[in-house]
């Protein structure tokens, strides 16, 4: 059974970077798959943070992008989520997740599927 | 970027009835639509991909339609585990976006 399991502070003061790991377990990141970041503001809707593969290919929401670092450590089977400058309006409930295998590659290299595993969410406030 | 966008935001049923979800996409996506439901403070599942495919689990009332850019979810006969609200989603291309959701409530 795959799980997911989020991890960092839940207060995170203005201008500083908000840190989050993932933890896998039941399933190898290294056997495959993209995983990813995903938010969602109390109250409102889901929004894709970013994503990685077991190479560290990464790919990037544009309008994060300037601020956003995911990385992978496939050693502990984790990977992570480092948002810098962060403000009020970055606070959400932050999950991460597996992108499923029923997507499509296209020929320039991207990939797109939906995301079959979730972690339960972990709330960050941005707040001084 | 391409917009979801879903209706209605809020529906009232009652358990047993058949309800239906639309999202319509800003510009054709082909067949790349995935449909979740969430319940209050939990993630969103899984429900349907590709359009039509039903995740492994999911029963049966819950079926899919559509292509290029607009899409149903339909729920054949409601159950009380349903009222929460469904969110659409496309991965046809970067960066991927959902729907705005649509909450379902009882009646």
């Amino acid at each position: 059974q795959v799980q997911l399991q989020e991890s960092g502070p839940g207060l995170v003061k203005p201008s500083q970077t908000l840190s989050l790991t993932c933890t896998v377990s039941g399933y190898s990141i290294s056997s495959g798959h993209y995983w990813a970041w995903i938010r969602q503001p109390p109250g409102k809707g889901l929004e894709w943070i970013g994503s990685i593969f077991h190479t560290g290919t990464t790919n990037y929401n544009p309008s994060l992008k300037s601020r956003v670092t995911i990385s992978v450590d496939t050693s502990k089977n984790q990977f992570s989520l480092r948002l810098s400058s962060v403000t009020a309006a970055d606070t959400a409930v932050h999950y991460c997740a597996r992108f499923s295998s029923s997507g499509f590659y296209d020929s320039s290299g991207y990939y797109g599927s939906d995301f079959d595993y979730w972690g339960q969410g972990t709330l960050v406030t941005v707040s001084s | 970027d391409i917009q979801m966008t879903q209706s209605p935001s809020t529906l009232s049923a009652s358990v047993g009835d058949r309800v239906t979800i639309t999202c319509r996409a800003s510009q054709t996506i082909s067949r790349w639509l995935a449909w979740y439901r969430q319940k209050p403070g939990t993630a969103p599942k899984l429900l349907i991909y590709k359009v039509s495919s039903l995740q492994s689990e999911v029963p049966s009332r819950f079926s899919g339609t559509g292509s290029g850019t607009e899409f149903t979810l339909t729920i054949s006969s409601l159950q009380p585990d349903d009222f929460a609200t469904y969110y659409c989603q496309q991965y046809y291309a970067h960066p991927y976006t959902f729907g705005q959701g649509t909450k379902l409530e009882i009646k």
